[in-house]
């Protein structure tokens, strides 16, 4: 059980245009959703919360224009990165909560390239 | 808010020695420290965590340890394994609810195990 499955697992985009990654839970119903980037050898650095059918809630210095989240149901979060730039490339991972629980199951993680 | 001090940032044990991996944390309200595995490239796994109201919980090879006077918390692994190899997060939060269940992350342990 707990199974959180990200899509895609890698990309590589241009410049300017917007990527969207999908967050999963598979198995149960999640109404919180975290979104972090992940740099090289480096630890995990929350970007925001998502709670299933309101706003997400943003970490200090995360421009919520540019990283645009929704969590449209209980199984489904997306994050869109608008119009990236080279330093946005990055590792992206989400993770699920389900109610009332403590834990949280991370998704596998999206490299994000842009170039 | 919550900080999360982790040491060491890197331990290399000799397979079938013991590993420990230490963190503090700030907010005495705190009450959830799960420890997180990750390999390279993969996504964290979730190999064990306490609660507040427990002192100590053990699961095969991996324990961990809390301290809520001292707010600090450890992990340790009893006859290592190269497979044991990874970088370990600890983390810790408060309560599940809205912006209380962030889990704060520490920068992580890289263990290597040599056979």
């Amino acid at each position: 059980g707990a199974v959180v499955s990200q899509h895609p697992s890698w990309v590589i985009c241009k410049s300017g245009t917007s990527v969207k990654i999908e967050c999963r839970s598979l198995d149960f119903q999640a109404t919180t959703m975290f979104w972090y980037r992940q740099f090289p050898k480096q630890s995990l650095m929350l970007m925001a919360t998502s709670n299933e059918g309101s706003k997400a809630t943003y970490e200090q210095g995360v421009e919520k224009d540019k990283f645009l989240i929704n969590h449209a149901s209980l199984t489904l979060s997306t994050l869109t990165v608008t119009s990236a730039h080279p330093e946005d490339s990055s590792f992206y991972i989400c993770s699920a909560r389900a109610p009332h629980t403590y834990e949280q199951y991370f998704g596998p993680g999206t490299r994000l390239t842009v170039t | 808010g919550e900080n999360v001090e982790q040491h060491p940032s890197t331990l290399s044990v000799q397979e079938g020695d013991s590993a420990v991996i230490k963190c503090t944390y700030s907010d005495s309200a705190s009450n959830y420290f799960p420890w997180y595995k990750q390999e390279l490239g993969k996504r964290p796994q979730l190999i064990i965590d306490i609660r507040s109201n427990v002192g100590e919980k053990k699961d095969q090879r991996i324990a961990v340890t809390l301290n809520k006077t001292a707010k600090h918390f450890s992990l340790h692994i009893t006859e290592t394994q190269p497979e044991d190899s990874a970088v370990y997060f600890c983390a810790a939060s408060r309560d599940y609810g809205g912006s209380q269940g962030n889990l704060i992350f520490g920068k992580g342990t890289k263990l290597s195990v040599k056979p």
